[in-house]
């Protein structure tokens, strides 16, 4: 079992809302990353928690707040975001071995719109 | 400078033929290559990939080829259907990088009936 799910699917919001997404993965894996992915580009990494703690910020705006409750469980908390924040926002898991070489899994997406 | 280059982005072919997608990299540090496909706002799939020691890992219909000297990789679609129009992505990790993946720009791929 390979799968990483993702709430919600759609996420419309507005400037000055309060919102999360949730990723959940139940492989073990103790690596979990948030992408950001715009049309026709790939996908463009936020943040990795390894064991459960930040391990990078890629400079995200602190407008998004990533948590780490447990090793199955990843969100990402939203607040007064922009019009241009409007994106696919993946979730992704890897087992984060010491050797390297790793499959990252991908959630599905949550397709997020800001108006 | 982008350390991952997918130069084509589109390529369409006929059903039942073979499609290849190829990827050039930079860095030679990299030591782990993977190829992702993804559908329209959906997450990428895993699909195959590749050790730095290996030239040739094969899963079904899908072949990856590394070549290290020219820092060049492929993905080789056999037959092609339908089904595997999407837009495909090769990563590579490793060196500094670790287990971060840097990703290409992506291959439109449209497999014709």
């Amino acid at each position: 079992d390979t799968e990483v799910t993702q709430t919600p699917k759609h996420l419309v919001m507005g400037m000055t809302n309060k919102k999360s997404l949730k990723c959940e993965q139940h492989m073990g894996h103790r690596a979990m990353y948030w992408y950001k992915q715009k049309a026709k580009k790939p996908p463009e990494l936020m943040f990795v928690y390894s064991y459960e703690k930040l391990s990078i910020n890629e400079s995200v705006p602190s407008r998004f707040s990533p948590e780490c409750p447990n090793s199955s469980l990843l969100n990402l908390h939203l607040h007064a975001l922009q019009p241009e924040d409007s994106a696919l926002y993946l979730c992704a898991s890897s087992q984060d071995r010491r050797g390297g070489r790793e499959t990252q899994y991908f959630g599905p997406g949550t397709r997020l719109l800001v108006l | 400078d982008q350390q991952v280059k997918q130069n084509s982005p589109s390529l369409s072919v006929q059903e039942g033929r073979i499609s290849i997608l190829n990827c050039d990299y930079t860095n030679s540090m990299f030591d782990y290559f993977l190829w992702y496909k993804k559908y329209p706002a959906e997450g990428p799939t895993f699909l195959i990939s590749i050790s730095s020691i290996k030239d040739k890992n094969e899963d079904g219909r899908f072949t990856v080829f590394l070549n290290k000297s020219a820092k060049h990789l492929s993905l080789h679609i056999v037959p092609s259907q339908p089904g595997d129009s999407a837009v495909y992505f090769c990563a590579a990790s490793g060196g500094n990088a670790g287990n971060m993946l840097t990703f290409g720009g992506g291959t439109r791929l449209m497999v014709k009936p």
